[in-house]
């Protein structure tokens, strides 16, 4: 079993719409999840981090953490074309202070 | 600042040279991360540094990998000799404090080994 899981994709949704990008993880330790975006050919860049379960809101994005089940998400509101990306999760995992990174979900925003 | 810098920004080499990749922290950061990117695997740890130290190079794949951190602006990653299978992306990233908070990450290295 991979420590992040993430589906590939890509995931399709129509501009305006609501994006959902899910993330697990194994490692029930696990403290502190990150969202990354990263456009093709360029560097991941932070977008949000959550340490809390619950909802944690940024403009149009909104990360949730559920501890008990192992998943965080990454919504987006209001899809934009520029918003077409991977992105990537990221956790610490017990034991490693450097962050874990999943495969990344490549969206795709049809304008 | 100017962010994480990285150079070269490509390199490409013949198998069996050697090859080094170079990375400028962001000022003030104490911790220094190199990673790896493929298709296959996706982005994964080679090594962090914390305050120039070697924490962690589990993920180094070989001894044919070492990396150096000399001083607080300045870190190497070098491949002796290279192997096609080690072309990727190496991406340097930097962050403040001990637990990779907002790791900031450089805009990469692609090197290709033929």
């Amino acid at each position: 079993q991979k420590e992040v899981e993430q589906n590939s994709g890509p995931l399709s949704v129509p501009e305006g719409a609501i994006a959902s990008l899910n993330c697990t993880y194994s490692d029930r330790g696990s403290q502190s999840f990150f969202w990354y975006r990263q456009y093709s050919g360029k560097s991941p860049e932070l977008i949000m981090f959550i340490y809390s379960n619950g909802d944690k809101e940024d403009g149009r994005f909104t990360a949730q953490l559920n501890k008990a089940s192992q998943y965080v998400s990454l919504l987006i509101r209001d899809s934009q074309p520029s918003d077409s990306a991977t992105y990537l999760c990221a956790v610490t995992v017990t034991g490693r202070r450097a962050l874990t990174f999943g495969s990344g979900t490549r969206l795709q925003v049809q304008p | 600042d100017a962010g994480v810098i990285q150079s070269p920004r490509h390199e490409v080499t013949e198998m069996g040279q050697e090859v080094t990749l170079r990375c400028k922290p962001i000022s003030g950061h104490n911790s220094l991360f190199w990673y790896r990117q493929t298709m296959m695997r996706g982005l994964e740890l080679l090594i962090y540094f914390n305050n120039n130290v070697p924490i962690d190079d589990s993920g180094m794949p070989e001894d044919r990998f070492s990396a150096k951190m000399p001083n607080a602006s300045f870190s190497t990653l070098k491949i002796q000799p290279s192997e096609p299978r080690d072309s990727a992306v190496y991406f340097c990233a930097s962050s403040y404090g001990s637990s990779n908070t907002e790791a900031f990450f450089g805009q990469g290295t692609r090197l290709t080994v033929v």
